[in-house]
């Protein structure tokens, strides 16, 4: 198993700020990812963070409005930019390792509320 | 890619068994089918994961019919701590990997 802390757990922001939210794991894991949910939803894939490399991006979201940024493996940051009310959500990070084997581990999220 | 399908909501006594179903019509011979649970206001929590054989754990069972269409999450003596949303998902490939893609859930109501 995976033990995996976010920070901050929740805040305010005004629109048009943004905040960026870390995840830190504590041991090296191959995938990290990140979901947004919305209130009374599911979970949505963002993106699919990579290690040394560009994070791939789910259709609907871009890099312009999540840059994401994983310097190593054990660490990731998700950056919510511009934000507007709409972005009022639960923010998630998650990892595993690499094989169809392996189960995901998800972190308590961060709620996010945009004013 | 291999979608699933679950029943909207649930209902069971507490101490019953919990027996929710998933349909996965289209997976493919090398496409596991996993479970994980969302408890209100916590992130999802994985619970068991299966390929062919049955499968048991700690917290569930899973139990995968012959053609792998379908599968069934058992919790043996659901707790009222057990109501949550309950998601079947068969991972799909990914750059590198697999990614977990989440549909609507059963939303499991246990009763005292």
């Amino acid at each position: 198993s995976a033990v995996i802390s976010q920070k901050p757990s929740r805040d305010i922001c005004q629109r048009g700020t943004s905040l960026t939210i870390q995840c830190q794991v504590d041991s090296q894991v191959t995938m990290m990812f990140w979901y947004r949910q919305q209130p009374g939803q599911s979970l949505t894939l963002i993106a699919t963070a990579n290690q040394g490399s560009e994070a791939t991006y789910e259709s609907g979201f871009v890099i312009d409005k999540f840059p994401i940024s994983r310097p190593n493996l054990t660490f990731s940051t998700l950056t919510v930019s511009n934000m507007s009310p709409e972005d009022s959500s639960i923010y998630l990070c998650s990892v595993s390792r690499q094989g169809p084997d392996d189960e995901q581990y998800f972190g308590p999220g961060t709620r996010l509320t945009v004013t | 890619d291999a979608k699933t399908t679950q029943p909207t909501s649930m209902d069971c006594a507490e101490g019953r068994a919990a027996n929710l179903p998933c349909n996965h019509s289209t997976i493919s011979g090398n496409e596991y089918v996993y479970w994980y649970r969302q408890i209100h206001s916590q992130g999802p929590q994985y619970i068991i994961h299966g390929l062919k054989n049955n499968e048991t754990n700690e917290m569930a069972s899973l139990i995968i019919t012959e053609d792998r269409k379908s599968s069934t999450l058992i919790l043996p003596h659901a707790t009222l701590r057990d109501t949550a949303v309950y998601y079947c998902i068969v991972p799909l490939g990914n750059t590198g990997g697999f990614k977990t893609i989440f549909g609507a859930g059963t939303r499991l109501f246990v009763k005292a």
